[in-house]
């Protein structure tokens, strides 16, 4: 994904937060994604937001939209452990369009 | 079935061999997708299928790869002639009707191995 771009490595202790951050350049952009990768398993939706959104709130998740900046942000509040995982940041302009992925960020959550 | 589901989860092949994927999408999903993941990279995008018709292949890196569905549901990823490069985990993904606001479920994906 040359168009969105995301940090490789995070740590955390538990029971902190997590911000995973990404950048993406397409400003034509309307839908913005996260998704999380275990090992061994598929690629799960955590969350997405429409782009005339700033912020959307789902139990733990938050994420932040700044699109002036083409920024995305999702925090992830109390990490536990069975949070560590690839965390994609994805995006798709509209209708059927495919997603385009970012590498990916691994996210570590120290007990 | 309960979810997407990819056969062979696992593939080892020559190079030069011919290989098929399969992918059983979630029954009654129109949208399906192939996607193909590197290590240590994001999935990158292969073809797009609404119903039976190729709606999107501009994924696709070159003629040796080309994908079907048929009847609308099971989809096969075939692959003539691989090479090395082609090494990677294919992944599936389903959706009711796609687009940006329905989910795509993913399968866990085929890994190719070409030795």
């Amino acid at each position: 994904g040359e168009d969105v771009e995301q940090s490789l490595f995070l740590s955390v202790r538990e029971g902190d937060s997590s911000v995973i951050n990404c950048t993406y350049t397409d400003s034509s952009s309307t839908y913005l994604y996260w998704y999380k990768q275990e090992p061994g398993a598929g690629l799960q939706l955590l969350t997405y937001i429409f782009s005339n959104m700033d912020m959307k709130q789902d139990q733990r998740l938050t994420v932040l939209l700044n699109k002036k900046d083409k920024h995305l942000s999702l925090r992830i509040a109390d990490t536990q452990t069975g949070d560590s995982a690839i965390y994609f940041c994805a995006e798709a302009f509209s209708g059927n369009t495919p997603l385009v992925f970012g590498k990916g960020t691994r996210l570590s959550v120290i007990a | 079935g309960a979810g997407v589901s990819q056969t062979p989860s696992n593939k080892v092949t020559e190079k030069g061999k011919y290989v098929e994927l399969r992918c059983d999408p979630i029954s009654g999903h129109t949208a399906l997708y192939w996607y193909r993941q590197s290590l240590g990279q994001g999935p990158e995008f292969l073809i797009y299928f609404q119903g039976t018709g190729a709606a999107d292949d501009s994924g696709l890196p070159n003629d040796r790869f080309f994908a079907v569905r048929p009847e609308g549901s099971v989809s096969t990823l075939k692959i003539q002639r691989t090479e090395r490069g082609d090494s990677a985990v294919y992944l599936c993904a389903s959706s009711p009707r796609g687009g940006g606001d329905t989910e795509a479920f993913f399968g866990q994906g085929t890994r190719l191995t070409v030795v």
